[in-house]
């Protein structure tokens, strides 16, 4: 049982480059988040689903786009990355049923530099 | 806006100090749950005790208690005899609308 997991683990892109990072979960879980983890500012909501098809802004959306087309991928995606955008990502999941208050089930994280 | 906030950005302590971590919580929810998570120097998260606001038991689970005080949104973490493999950053975060909000987290340093 793999839970969630996040490809890739680290990336290093020039400004400009795109790039997509691909969060999946085989748990069967309703709803994926995206966080940029920062030093002194904890983790940030980028953007959400509540479910397949769905996505949802959060507290630091600019220069990201997402897509859930399958229930267990959620899509994160940098068109024209900045060096704002380095960071550490993380991927969470959660029971539809239960919600986030029984907690997330977070991946590894993706170490992203841009250059 | 639900917000947490962790005034303590870094601790250092030596091995086998007890020592307690703050975190002061807003939320205009009636009910709401509280996590604590560790980030080990390995980059993952690492769940650690979840609270729901009806509950205002304190708990303790080994070395670890939490303190929960719904009157002043405070949510503090003690870590007892603390240890070298406590070394990690400590987030607090509150759960509003399935999703976490989390504070900026406090970094310890238990030397030997």
């Amino acid at each position: 049982n793999a839970g969630v997991t996040q490809t890739p683990k680290f990336r290093v892109l020039k400004t400009g480059q795109s790039m997509t990072l691909l969060c999946a979960q085989d748990m069967n879980h309703e709803y994926m988040y995206w966080y940029r983890q920062d030093p002194g500012m904890g983790l940030r909501l980028i953007h959400y689903s509540v479910g397949e098809g769905t996505t949802a802004k959060g507290e630091v959306p600019d220069g990201y786009n997402v897509s859930r087309l399958k229930k267990q991928n959620f899509l994160l995606g940098l068109e024209s990355a900045a060096p704002s955008q380095t960071s550490v990502y993380f991927c969470a999941s959660s029971d539809g049923t239960r919600g986030a208050n029984y907690g997330y089930t977070f991946g590894s994280g993706t170490r992203l530099t841009v250059v | 806006a639900q917000k947490v906030t962790q005034a303590q950005t870094e601790i250092s302590v030596v091995e086998k100090e007890d020592v307690t971590l703050d975190c002061v919580y807003e939320t205009r929810d009636t009910t709401y749950y509280l996590f604590w998570y560790k980030q080990p120097p390995s980059g993952e998260l690492v769940f650690l005790i979840r609270r729901n606001s009806f509950d205002e038991q304190n708990e303790i689970s080994g070395r670890y208690s939490w303190n929960f005080q719904k009157s002043t949104s405070s949510f503090n973490f003690t870590i007892t005899a603390s240890q070298v493999v406590d070394s990690a950053v400590y987030f607090c975060a509150v759960v509003n609308f399935n999703k976490f909000y989390f504070g900026s987290g406090t970094k310890l340093n238990v030397k030997p």
